[in-house]
């Protein structure tokens, strides 16, 4: 099993342009999530979806779009990147859709954004 | 909404020593559960340990155990016979209704031969 996986690792962008960053897992999980994480910050809930077909907005949902392709993968798309949005950016799964928030999250390695 | 706060940006400790890391957060909710995570310099998330805050005991995972406190809201992670491989940035994180987590701002920690 290869868990979660993320394309690409790295990326550069310049400010206006655009990006997805994909994200995959095989254990058939019904919960996705995509998160930054930024110096002195943690990680940030960017977008989140529970369960195949449904997506929500997370903390800092500005400037991002998601789409839930199907219960294996989950894309983040960001239109028109800026120099804020520069960070790693972290996808994860879990079992779900349980609600009580107790669930493992599995994380993918990262991808690292840098827009100039 | 929750807050979580590391308040020891960074901490060091001896190989074979016991350190805690401390953590606070902020709920008006009665049950939810609390995590540690860890980041070592691979960048790959992983959970050290799960409490879920309607169990008293406080959860053990091998050298690695809480201090669960629900009333002063407070999570601290005890690391016993510190290894070089625990060196890593540990994130609290809270929880949430719908399984959404909220992450404190992470304490990195180095073990020192």
């Amino acid at each position: 099993n290869a868990g979660v996986t993320q394309t690409p690792k790295f990326q550069v962008l310049k400010t206006g342009q655009s990006m997805t960053l994909q994200c995959a897992q095989d254990m058939n999980h019904n919960s996705m999530y995509w998160y930054r994480q930024d110096p002195g910050m943690g990680l940030r809930l960017i977008y989140y979806s529970a369960s195949e077909g449904t997506t929500d907005k997370g903390e800092v949902p500005n400037g991002y779009n998601v789409s839930r392709l199907n219960k294996r993968e989950f894309s983040l798309r960001l239109e028109s990147a800026a120099p804020s949005q520069t960070s790693v950016y972290f996808c994860a799964s879990s079992e779900g859709p349980g609600l009580a928030g107790g669930d493992e999250q599995f994380f993918g390695p990262g991808t690292r954004l840098t827009v100039l | 909404a929750q807050t979580v706060t590391q308040s020891q940006p960074e901490m060091s400790v001896q190989e074979a020593e016991t350190v805690t890391l401390s953590c606070t957060y902020d709920t008006s909710e009665n049950n939810y559960y609390l995590f540690w995570y860890k980041q070592p310099p691979s960048r790959q998330m992983i959970l050290v340990i799960r409490q879920e805050a309607y169990k008293q005991q406080n959860a053990t995972e091998n050298r690695f155990s809480v201090n669960f406190q629900k009333a002063a809201k407070s999570f601290s992670l005890k690391i016993s016979d510190s290894q070089l491989g625990d060196t890593a940035m540990y994130f609290c994180a809270f929880g949430e209704y719908g399984n959404k987590l909220v992450f404190g701002a992470g304490t990195i920690l180095r073990v020192k031969s």
